[in-house]
Parts: C-alpha cells; sequence; structure tokens
C-alpha cells in the first residue's frame, strides 16, 4: 500500500520557539494532503487542508498565523507550530488522498509535540 | 454539519464473545472508514465502504454499511486479546475529502 511518512516522529521544544513537521507521500502523488491533530484519549480533530499551489484552508478556531502550512510539492506539505506553548502539545497526524485513488486515506505515523 | 457518534465508548469483552460498535452520522456522505489504534501509534486503515449496504470482512473484524440509517457497524466475531485497541469510524465530508471522526472505542479483551 501507498506510504505517507512524517518527519520528526517526535520533538521536545521550548515554550516560544517553533517547530516545522513535514509530511511526505513516498510513492504517490497527492494534491491535498490533511492535517489533524489528536489530544491524549481523544478523536482527531482536523486543523487544515493543505492545498498543493495555493493557500491553505484552516477549520473555524484553528490559528492560522500560529499553524502555518505550505504544500511546496505534490509530495510534501509541512505544518510549522509557530511560538509554540505548553497547549500546543498534541500529537499531529497528516493524511493524504493519492491523486489516482481519491477514496483511499493514507496517514502518517504521526508526530508527536511536546512544548516545555 | 457532519457530526459523528460511536457507541459503545469503551468496550470490554471477553475472549471467544462477539459484539458490536455502531457509528451513526449525521449527514449524507458517500464513504465511511474504520480504523484502529494502537496506543501511542497512528491509525491503521481497517475497512473504506463506498455504498449502501456494503459489507466487508477481515478476520475476526466486519463492517457494515447502511447509508439510508446513515449507520455502520463493525462486528467483532470470538474476541481475541490481540484486537484490544481504539477503534474510529470516519466520514468522509463531501466534496472537501477530509474526515470527520467519531470519538472512537477503546476496546479490551480480557482472557
Amino acid at each position: 500500500g501507498a506510504v505517507v511518512s512524517q518527519h520528526p516522529s517526535w520533538v521536545i521544544c521550548k515554550s516560544g520557539t517553533s517547530v516545522k513537521i513535514e509530511c511526505r507521500s513516498l510513492d504517490f502523488q497527492a494534491t491535498t494532503m490533511f492535517w489533524y491533530r489528536q489530544f491524549p484519549k481523544q478523536s482527531l480533530m482536523l486543523m487544515a487542508t493543505s492545498n498543493e499551489g495555493s493557500k491553505a484552508t484552516y477549520e473555524q478556531g484553528v490559528e492560522k498565523d500560529k499553524f502555518l502550512i505550505n504544500h511546496a510539492s505534490l509530495t510534501l506539505s509541512t505544518l510549522t507550530v509557530t511560538s509554540a506553548h505548553p497547549e500546543d502539545s498534541s500529537f499531529y497526524i497528516c493524511s493524504a488522498p493519492p491523486v489516482t485513488d481519491s477514496y483511499e486515506q493514507y496517514f502518517g505515523p504521526g508526530t508527536r509535540l511536546t512544548v516545555t | 454539519e457532519l457530526k459523528v457518534e460511536q457507541n459503545p465508548l469503551f468496550l470490554s469483552m471477553q475472549e471467544g464473545k462477539n459484539y458490536t460498535i455502531y457509528c451513526n452520522y449525521s449527514t449524507t456522505s458517500d464513504r465511511l472508514y474504520w480504523y484502529r489504534q494502537d496506543p501511542g501509534k497512528s491509525l491503521e486503515s481497517l475497512f473504506v465502504l463506498l455504498s449502501n449496504g456494503a459489507v466487508k470482512q477481515e478476520g475476526r473484524l466486519m463492517a457494515s454499511l447502511d447509508t439510508k440509517a446513515r449507520l455502520s457497524t463493525l462486528h467483532i466475531t470470538a474476541a481475541v486479546h490481540d484486537l484490544s485497541a481504539t477503534y474510529f469510524c470516519a466520514v468522509a465530508r463531501r466534496l472537501l475529502g477530509n474526515l470527520i471522526f467519531g470519538k472512537g472505542t477503546k476496546l479490551s479483551v480480557k482472557p
């Protein structure tokens, strides 16, 4: 099956710093990628939709200036958490539907962010 | 607004027993997904259901979809300990493609 990778798999940063998380589709192209956030013992919540070549679409309540998304190519989307706070600590997971098969959704392994 | 409700949220089963997890959703969608999540891990795809009456089976798990009732079920047959995990159903938002997730069912299978 298709593979989505995320880097890093875990990161610890200090309050006020910025962290970049990469999401790559390794063997397929994706014009759209989705970024989800999962707090402990909770479900996944969509943060934003990343669109190749255009601006990301953010869900209500998600600060676009804090969570910067860039979809630089058909295989790479990045999420940058700026001025991180402890409440940003969470599990961030990306997913991508392949251009050739929009019914399938492949999830990355997730990035665990801890802000101290 | 698309909402997805799962029940039960917690399920403690004995090995060898059968049980069903239910997933209701509020508006029309053309895709419903079931995922498994182990602690500290991402999602593992179990089933994608695309049409009314769709039924898919893999090992001890069987999923079905009734689009008229906006209901999907995940049936567990003769549970074994290895099935212990959290199971999520998710429904695709039409035209947008992203998934709206239920709250998850934490399944614990005890000997």
